[in-house]
């Protein structure tokens, strides 16, 4: 089946840097979501990417559709406290379930 | 504004016992989904529904079973509690299969003893 390969699994970070992750794929994908999930929530979608090439910011972060549609990166600049939590990627091929990567922990250190 | 419902937050379960996790959005979404989440790991689909009636596998059903009388309400049916079922789990709903994101619920954390 398909895989998702998600990395760094979890980043140290101090406040104020830039942080980048990225996901790959063996199989080419339609879709690429980006979500964050809180300690006791459900994931929120971020940013969503439908066109190979596209290159999509929300405030501080900005998400690509890589442009063989088998990778994607998520960046945030000048990282904050409550950028802290699990980041997940997400692509959706052509039979419209996404397939999700293991998660990126993102962790603030003191 | 509600979004996904998901009842009970937490459910400790002995080994055999059954129950039903409950969601509910009110999003008039035709699509809701289950999944599972354990630790270090992506999303697992369970199962899903395109609308009211209608439902399918994912990618690890066994074990599980749901329903969609009502385009509001997924409930997910575990019938005979193993630890393998030790997880959180998450409903969503979108609006199309076309994806422009799901909404999630906040989770039901079950622990099976």
């Amino acid at each position: 089946g398909q895989q998702l390969n998600q990395s760094p699994q979890s980043m140290f970070i101090q406040e104020g840097e830039d942080v980048s992750m990225n996901c790959t794929s063996s199989s080419i994908f339609n879709t690429w979501l980006w979500y964050k999930q809180d300690p006791g929530e459900g994931p929120v979608l971020l940013i969503a990417l439908y066109k190979a090439g596209e290159l999509t910011s929300n405030g501080r972060l900005t998400a690509q559709f890589g442009i063989t549609r088998k990778d994607s990166f998520l960046n945030i600049s000048a990282s904050i406290p409550s950028d802290v939590g699990i980041y997940f990627c997400a692509g959706q091929g052509s039979n419209y379930q996404l397939i999700w990567g293991a998660g990126t922990k993102l962790i603030i250190k003191p | 504004n509600a979004g996904v419902t998901q009842t009970p937050k937490f459910r400790i379960l002995k080994i055999g016992q059954s129950m039903t996790l409950q969601c509910a959005q009110d999003m008039n979404h035709n699509y809701m989904y289950w999944y599972r989440q354990d630790p270090g790991m992506g999303l697992k689909l369970i199962y899903y529904s395109v609308g009211a009636g209608i439902t399918d596998k994912g990618e690890v059903p066994n074990g599980y079973n749901v329903s969609r009388s009502t385009t509001e309400d997924f409930p997910l049916r575990l019938e005979l509690a193993a630890p393998s079922q030790t997880s959180v789990y998450f409903c969503a709903s979108s609006r199309t299969a076309a994806n422009y994101g799901y909404t999630f619920g906040s989770g039901t954390r079950l622990t099976v003893v």
